[in-house]
């Protein structure tokens, strides 16, 4: 059974920095790209960032370009997000989101989900 | 950035209904265009991919049609468990984005 299992979410103030983990078992993780998808509450769904299985291709959404960073570590079947220099509107569910397919680089779609953590940018 | 607009944002209907939700894109999008399904307080579910590709285990009333800038998500025959909150997806390219979602409630 795929379970992704994110981890790290926390109430921070605007400008501090975060780091997101998602802990992954039941696929072989280093064959597949790996995204994260973020949902504001009450809002739709946001792609955030993705990543292919050997970290040679990554993409950003332009909102958080420059600021977070994913990556992964396939010796410990994990995906992170390095989110610096926060903002009120990076406040949202974070969902650690495996792709089934892609059509080149990280562009695809998704298959399975975490279940997600919260994260909230207030003073 | 491709721009996905979802229509209604709101739809009522009644068990049994033939439900029709429309996705359309900013700029051609070839057939890559995949749907999910959300229900209150759970991750999104994959339901179609390349716009017509129905993902294992998900219900033949389910249905996906179009190519280019408009797409189509219907459910032949609504059932109680069906109702729920639908976004459409493209992957065509960067940044990946999705439509603002459609909220299917009892009417």
């Amino acid at each position: 059974e795929v379970q992704l299992v994110e981890s790290g979410g926390a109430l921070v103030q605007p400008g501090r920095s975060l780091r997101l983990s998602c802990a992954a078992s039941g696929f072989t993780f280093h064959n597949y790209v790996m995204h994260w998808v973020r949902q504001a509450p009450g809002k739709g769904l946001e792609w955030v960032s993705g990543i292919s299985w050997n970290s040679g291709s990554i993409g950003y959404a332009d909102s958080v370009k420059g600021r977070f960073t994913i990556s992964r570590d396939n010796a410990k079947n994990c995906l992170y997000l390095q989110m610096n220099s926060l903002r009120e509107e990076d406040t949202a569910l974070y969902y650690c989101v495996k792709a089934l397919l892609v059509v080149r680089e990280v562009i695809g779609f998704f298959d399975y989900w975490g279940q997600g953590t919260l994260v909230t940018v207030s003073s | 950035d491709i721009q996905m607009t979802q229509s209604p944002s709101t739809l009522s209907a009644s068990v049994g209904d033939r439900v029709t939700i429309t996705c359309r894109a900013s700029q051609s999008i070839s057939s890559y265009l995949a749907w999910y399904q959300q229900k209150p307080g759970k991750a999104p579910n994959l339901l179609i991919y390349k716009t017509s590709s129905l993902e294992n285990g998900v219900p033949s009333r389910f249905s996906g049609s179009g190519s280019g800038t408009e797409f189509t998500l219907t459910i032949s025959s609504l059932q109680s468990d069906d109702f729920a909150t639908y976004y459409c997806q493209q992957y065509n390219s960067y940044s990946l984005t999705f439509g603002g979602g459609t909220k299917v409630e009892i009417k």
